[in-house]
């Protein structure tokens, strides 16, 4: 496979489930995030991670835990959700060195549609 | 403070029209430049990108965007549109200071072409 991937595409579940969402990247790239899009809201950073380090926390709930075990994957731990954390969660992948022609751009992969019921 | 603005929410356009998606940004210096484009139900793929040189920029599809430092502006453009580029389109920024990989996206332009 190429790119970007997560799995599933489409999860449904109930406030009291644990679910996880995985993202792989087949790009060699070194810094992976986590975004959320909701409709009709801007896109939003939830995590960083460089060489596996989170470095960023977009102040996010702790019911969303972030995991990075190499820089090829990353999960996305769910617990004791809301319905309002319904919402589109997108991985995305970027080079972390400023070679010549990288310059942050980052990969996305296709998301995982995510419903709280 | 540091900010994108797509101030287009929805724009409709006849197939074969022309296109131009507009895109400003508020920074003291020139930022790294993107547009991405999302069909329905998919992740963000990449359009373009700037970050120096000629300030015309051609992407994917023949998509292209011109940098406008005076202005501020990054708008993307397409000679000819076509049904199958009906999707919405973020205008993204990576601002040099703050953290290294950030990207500040838009709020996004919805695209619907008329056949």
């Amino acid at each position: 496979e190429t790119g970007v991937t997560q799995t599933p595409r489409h999860l449904v579940m109930g406030m009291t489930n644990k679910k996880s969402l995985k993202c792989e990247q087949h790009l060699g790239h070194n810094a992976m995030y986590w975004y959320k899009q909701s409709a009709k809201k801007p896109l939003e950073l939830m995590f960083v991670y460089n060489f596996k380090e989170q470095t960023e926390n977009n102040s996010v709930p702790s019911r969303f835990s972030p995991e990075c075990p190499n820089s090829s994957h990353l999960f996305l731990h769910l617990h004791t959700l809301q319905p309002e954390d319904s919402a589109l969660y997108l991985c995305a992948s970027s080079p972390q060195t400023e070679l010549a022609g990288a310059v942050g751009e980052q990969y996305f992969g296709p998301g995982t549609r995510l419903t709280v019921t | 403070a540091q900010s994108v603005t797509q101030p287009d929410i929805h724009i409709t356009v006849s197939e074969g029209a022309s296109l131009e998606l507009r895109c400003n940004y508020s920074y003291g210096a020139t930022p790294y430049l993107f547009w991405y484009v999302q069909s329905p139900g998919q992740g963000l793929q990449l359009l373009l990108k700037y970050f120096s040189g000629d300030t015309l920029v051609q992407g994917i599809k023949g998509f292209e965007a011109e940098f406008k430092r005076s202005q501020s502006s990054f708008n993307l453009r397409k000679p000819s549109v076509h049904w199958s580029d009906a999707a919405e389109y973020f205008c993204a920024v990576r601002f040099s200071s703050g953290s290294a990989r950030q990207l500040t996206f838009g709020s996004g332009t919805q695209l619907t072409v008329l056949p």
